[in-house]
């Protein structure tokens, strides 16, 4: 089965630094996604990461550690429309395809 | 390409009546996805498609359910004799099949269901 934690909410402040972790236990793993969900719209790739390590993407970075079945997405310089939903998604190598399970996304709020 | 469209947006019906949803997927792309959203919850995988071939289903995908994609493009959904619980967001995205892509899954806007 799959199992995808993250936390449900976080507050930061605007121009700040945050990091919202993800942790899972999947059955088989070809790739951890984050995207973006902004209140009644779909969501948006933001990062992929398949290789433990740390990919950078101008404010936004994610990590992985296959290991530790754990993930991190790292906003800097924190605007105030970086307020969303960020969902973290696996994707098994096992059942096929492409599908991705998501966690429950953690709501970020950021504030002045 | 102004990337998956999903029609309509939003929907009311009322219990025990059947409703569809299409889905028109980024030209390109050979798989298509349906996921089912509630408020507070990441998308859950109900079904996908390579091409015209539907390649996987969800045990969340009861007898009720079905879903098409007739010609390898666009794709439908339809929920019959609807209950209360089919209230949600239904997203469909579509992705490439590339040899080392990331393959990432593009989403369209929903279409909102409330069963009354």
């Amino acid at each position: 089965g799959q199992n995808i934690d993250q936390p449900t909410e976080m507050t930061a402040t605007e121009g700040a630094i945050v990091q919202i972790n993800c942790t899972y236990q999947t059955s088989g793993f070809n790739g951890l996604f984050w995207y973006q969900q902004h209140a009644g719209e779909a969501p948006t790739f933001l990062s992929y990461n398949v290789l433990d390590g740390l990919e950078e993407k101008g404010r936004f970075s994610s990590f992985l550690s296959r290991s530790k079945g754990y993930s991190y997405l790292l906003l800097k310089e924190l605007q105030m429309k970086d307020s969303a939903s960020y969902l973290c998604a696996v994707r098994p190598i096992t059942g096929g395809g492409n599908k991705l399970t998501f966690g429950t996304g953690t709501q970020l709020k950021v504030e002045l | 390409d102004t990337g998956v469209s999903q029609d309509p947006r939003h929907k009311i019906t009322k219990r025990g009546q059947n409703v569809t949803f299409r889905c028109d997927p980024i030209s390109e792309h050979n798989r298509l996805y349906w996921y089912r959203q509630t408020l507070g919850q990441g998308p859950e995988f109900l079904t996908y498609f390579q091409n015209e071939a539907q390649l996987e289903k969800s045990r969340l995908l009861s007898d009720r359910f079905s879903a098409e994609r007739p010609k390898g493009s666009f794709s439908t959904l339809e929920i019959q004799r609807t209950e209360q619980g089919d209230s949600a967001m239904y997203l469909c995205a579509s992705s490439s099949s590339r040899a080392g892509d990331y393959n990432e899954q593009f989403f369209g806007p929903g279409t909102r269901l409330t069963v009354l």
